[in-house]
């Protein structure tokens, strides 16, 4: 079954460098997610990407933050100077579509910034 | 805004039913969604209901929708100990774009 993948599973990083979180959606989807979890709270939609543009995007996501779709698999969040409010689970979710696509979640990558 | 709410925390015993409920405020949400997320895994989808059901049966799972008070639930009937998992309830905006409650931890007692 094709399943939504992320890197790394984990990263630690220090306060004010960049991190590259990489996910590679499924194959056919057209639509990607980012979310985020703090721990202990809810999960945070971030921004949503369609056709190399975006779509929405959250009152989180500002100027630090940015997407990109390098090559026809990958999806990128870059974090351009990590703040330790950052740290929190990242997930990636892809959809076929937007109104009626249902979002399918990778495993997450863990950010730690110290 | 769009808010969705849950209870924290369900204790139940094997074999028993659970009902974890859940509210939310966007009266067009299109589609509700019960994702599960065990100890440091994703979020597994496990059921959907399209807004304009009642309910929907999949499994020992269950999902109950009452639009006109804006609640929804799942059972999940013969609750077993791998049952145990946080429980999120999300709403799908006209957007696209899923809003989340704050799960509810699922305890399954032997």
């Amino acid at each position: 079954e094709p399943e939504v993948t992320q890197t790394p599973s984990h990263q630690v990083t220090q306060m004010g460098q960049e991190v590259i979180l990489r996910c590679v959606p499924i194959s056919n989807h057209l639509y990607f997610y980012w979310y985020r979890q703090i721990l202990g709270q809810k999960v945070e939609f971030l921004v949503s990407f369609y056709n190399n543009e975006i779509s929405e995007k959250s009152e989180i996501f500002d100027d630090q933050f940015s997407v990109e779709r390098p090559d026809g698999s990958n999806f990128t969040l870059k974090i351009r100077s990590t703040k330790l409010e950052d740290s929190a689970m990242y997930f990636c979710a892809s959809s076929d579509r937007r109104g009626g696509g249902t979002q399918y979640f990778g495993p997450g990558t863990r950010l730690l910034v110290l | 805004g769009e808010d969705v709410e849950q209870s924290l925390f369900l204790s139940v015993r094997e074999g028993d039913s659970s009902v974890i409920n859940c509210t939310y405020t966007d009266s067009s949400s299109t589609y509700l969604y019960w994702y599960k997320q065990e100890p440091g895994a994703g979020l597994q989808l496990l059921t959907y209901i399209f807004s304009n059901m009642d309910m929907k049966q999949d499994q020992r799972l269950t999902v109950l929708l009452n639009k006109k008070d804006k609640h929804l639930s799942l059972r999940i009937a013969d609750t077993q100990t791998g049952d145990s998992a946080i429980y999120f309830c999300a709403e799908k905006s006209n957007t696209g774009k899923l809003i989340f409650g704050q799960g509810t931890t699922l305890q399954v007692k032997p």
